[in-house]
């Protein structure tokens, strides 16, 4: 009974680089979350989804990053041209429905090194 | 925008007394709170919760107050072990809305 996996835990891209950072639900969950936390700092909300839909975006910077979850595979979340500022720890979390009454279980986090 | 806030970045307390982690919100739409407890390197872990309809929710040694007419909750650990430090973050919802998140307090229980 896998928890949610995120890959890679560690990734180390240099500035102009892409990244991709992979998310996979709990079983029967539909829902995934991103979530990014710098250092020293809380997590902040990015991208909320359902299976080939985006919910909420709002947390999403405006260029560069874009979030997927197809209908078969892994969430996605991707990062164009980063930069050292992207460097963070982005953790992943789902639920099975979205209620307001939901736990958000979360990945171990996948972090990004620019250098 | 920060509609969870956990203004104190950190608390030490001695081993046995209690810990008191403090989380105001400012969105009146905010039905369900929740802690989560943070070890390093790891994924948050959700802790205990509480909905708008109660005042009070208790697990073990953990135990969660809300106040909606000030728009604070706390969490209350007691007796704190050594095992329990780590990062706590406060978080609420909304039914049609997503989980925020505080930005944590670090707490350090000392032997």
């Amino acid at each position: 009974n896998a928890g949610v996996m995120q890959n890679p835990r560690h990734l180390v891209r240099r500035r102009g680089q892409e990244a991709r950072l992979r998310c996979s639900p709990m079983k029967g969950h539909s829902h995934v979350y991103w979530y990014r936390q710098l250092p020293e700092e809380g997590l902040k909300f990015m991208v909320y989804l359902q299976k080939e839909n985006i919910i909420d975006e709002s947390g999403m910077p405006k260029e560069r990053f874009s979030a997927e979850f197809p209908k078969e595979g892994p969430s996605i979340l991707r990062i164009q041209q980063v930069v050292r500022g992207d460097s963070a720890a982005y953790f992943c979390a789902s639920s099975p429905q979205f209620s307001g009454a939901n736990v958000l279980t979360f990945g171990a986090g996948s972090r990004l090194t620019v250098l | 925008d920060q509609q969870v806030k956990q203004n104190s970045p950190s608390l030490s307390v001695q081993e046995g007394r209690i810990s008191i982690l403090n989380c105001d919100y400012t969105n009146s739409m905010f039905d369900y709170f929740l802690w989560y407890k943070k070890y390093p390197a790891e994924g948050p872990t959700f802790l205990i919760s509480i909905s708008s309809i109660k005042d009070k929710n208790e697990d073990g040694r953990f135990t969660v107050f809300l106040n909606k007419s000030a728009k604070h909750l706390s969490l209350h650990i007691v007796p704190s072990q050594p095992g329990d430090s780590a990062v706590y973050f406060c978080a609420a919802s909304a039914i049609i809305n997503d989980m925020r998140f505080g930005a944590g307090t670090r707490l350090t229980v000392k032997p």
